[in-house]
C-alpha cells in the first residue's frame, strides 16, 4: 500500500521552514526519507525504524510516530540547496518497501 | 568506493527488441534492488536480491521481465520483448542491511522504447 504524502508541493523562500508529511494505512516497521534533483537519482537523507529516535541530516529532521502511523520530515531554515522531490517510503507488516508519490519542493532566493 | 554503476546511461530501442541492463553494486552491499520510475507510477520496487538470491520479485510488471543476480558484483534485468509501455528510468540500488538500511542509488539508465 502506497504511503500518502502532503503536501504535493511547497514553495518557500530561503531561510524559511516546511513540514512534509507521510500516512500509511497500515503499522510501520520503517520509515525511509529520499531526496531527489531533476535527472538524477534519489539520494538518501535518513531512516527511522519502529521504536527509534527522531533523526536528523544537517538542518533536516523528521520523527516518527507509530501510533499514527506517520512520519513527518523537518526541514529547518532551507536552503536554495534542499530544492527537489522528497520521496518517502514505507515497509510495513507483509509489504515490500513502497514509495509515496513525492513532494515537490522549491526554495527561492 | 566508486558507488553503485550502471549501464548503459541511455537505451533507444525498437518495440519488440530485447533490452538488457546492467548493475554493479557497492564492494560488500548484500542487497540489490532493481526500481522503475515513471511519471505515472513513480517509483516502483521491481525485485530485490539478498547474496545473490532474489528475494522478493512481486513487482516484476510481467514475463517480459526477468532479473538475475549471476555472483555479488554484478546483476542484469532483461526486458524481452519490450514495449513502448516499458520506457523509464531504471535504477538500481544497494545496501548492506536491506529495508532498515541505506540504499544507495545508481545513477540510472533512461529507457526509451519506440
Amino acid at each position: 500500500q502506497q504511503p500518502v504524502q502532503s503536501p504535493q508541493a511547497v514553495i518557500l523562500r530561503e531561510g524559511e521552514d516546511a513540514v512534509i508529511n507521510c500516512s500509511s494505512s497500515k503499522a510501520l516497521y520503517s520509515v525511509h526519507w529520499y531526496r531527489q534533483k531533476h535527472g538524477e537519482a534519489p539520494v538518501f537523507l535518513m531512516i527511522l525504524l519502529k521504536g527509534g529516535e527522531q533523526m536528523r541530516h544537517e538542518k533536516i529532521s523528521a520523527s516518527f510516530n507509530e501510533k499514527k502511523q506517520q512520519s513527518s520530515l523537518y526541514l529547518t531554515a532551507s536552503q536554495l540547496s534542499y530544492s527537489g522531490t522528497y520521496f518517502c517510503a514505507s515497509h510495513t507488516s507483509g509489504s515490500r518497501l513502497t514509495f509515496g508519490e513525492g513532494t515537490q519542493l522549491t526554495v527561492n532566493p | 568506493d566508486a558507488g553503485v554503476i550502471q549501464s548503459p546511461r541511455h537505451e533507444v530501442t525498437e518495440m519488440g527488441q530485447e533490452v538488457t541492463l546492467r548493475c554493479k553494486p557497492i564492494s560488500g552491499h548484500d542487497y540489490l534492488f532493481w526500481y522503475r520510475q515513471t511519471m505515472m507510477r513513480g517509483l516502483e520496487l521491481l525485485i530485490y536480491f539478498n547474496n545473490n538470491v532474489p528475494i522478493d520479485d512481486s513487482g516484476m510488471p510481467e514475463d517480459r521481465f526477468s532479473a538475475k543476480m549471476p555472483n555479488a558484483s554484478f546483476s542484469t534485468l532483461k526486458i524481452q520483448p519490450s514495449e513502448p509501455r516499458d520506457s523509464a528510468v531504471y535504477f538500481c540500488a544497494s545496501s548492506l542491511g536491506g529495508y532498515t538500511d541505506t540504499q544507495y542509488f545508481g545513477p540510472g539508465t533512461r529507457l526509451t522504447v519506440l
